[in-house]
């Protein structure tokens, strides 16, 4: 079964710094990665897609990295801002799954706040 | 285009209630879904859909009914409400198949916040 990790759960860190939130999955047969941004009592908002064919996406001040043969996928968030602070989550798209052939298994979140 | 829309925003309901949460999208996708998202935890598919007239159980679908009689509209039913369907419900969608990189890529509603007591 697919399991999503990501670390930290949370973090805090001043306004400028560029940070790196990091995503795990345990079964490389995916056929996508995606980056959630979560606003408290909002709804998720998709900030990136990769394809399992690809090795990163860029939007803006946000990259993406997939390493499908290790699990692993970074968002890199540069020159952070206080309005990029909001919960962002990891989510695969399986090739094979128990639970339902064509839905999304998450992380838990990387809680994230950016102090002015 | 109003994306991906759900109904209600919030809802208590007493144990043994039963309830429907509405979803409707006007994106003409074929593939809808319903998650939950407990405290703290990450999203788990409840049941989903690809295409009119066909559904099938996710990971967690257990209390939970849905139907798709037409492609906008994709209700979750809750027959009898229990303390452990306390969540925030989410619905999606997305296209059969995109041009380009945004293939498969999933749009999400707002969410339902439901309290069952």
């Amino acid at each position: 079964k697919q399991e999503v990790t990501q670390i930290p759960a949370a973090l805090s860190v001043p306004e400028g710094e560029n940070l790196v939130l990091n995503c795990s999955f345990t079964d490389s047969a995916i056929y996508n990665l995606q980056w959630f941004r979560q606003d408290p009592g909002k709804g998720l908002t998709s900030l990136l897609l990769i394809q399992s064919s690809q090795r990163e996406q860029t939007s803006g001040r946000l990259n993406a990295s997939l390493d499908k043969s290790s699990g692993r996928s970074t968002l890199y968030i540069a020159a952070s801002q206080p309005g990029d602070s909001a919960t962002y989550l990891c989510a695969v798209r399986p090739k094979y799954s128990g639970g339902g052939a064509d839905g999304l298994t998450f992380g838990k979140g990387t809680h994230l706040i950016i102090q002015p | 285009n109003a994306g991906v829309t759900q109904t209600p925003k919030f809802r208590i309901l007493k144990i043994g209630q039963s309830m429907t949460l509405q979803c409707t999208q006007d994106m003409n996708h074929n593939y809808m879904y319903w998650y939950r998202q407990d405290p703290g935890m990450g999203l788990k598919l409840i049941y989903y859909s690809v295409g009119a007239g066909i559904t099938d159980k996710g990971e967690v679908p257990n209390g939970y009914n849905v139907s798709r009689s037409t492609t906008e509209d994709f209700p979750l039913r809750l027959e009898l409400a229990a303390p452990s369907q306390t969540s925030v419900y989410f619905c999606a969608s997305r296209p059969l198949r995109d041009r380009g990189l945004s293939s498969y890529e999933q749009y999400f509603g707002p969410g339902t916040r439901l309290t069952v007591t």
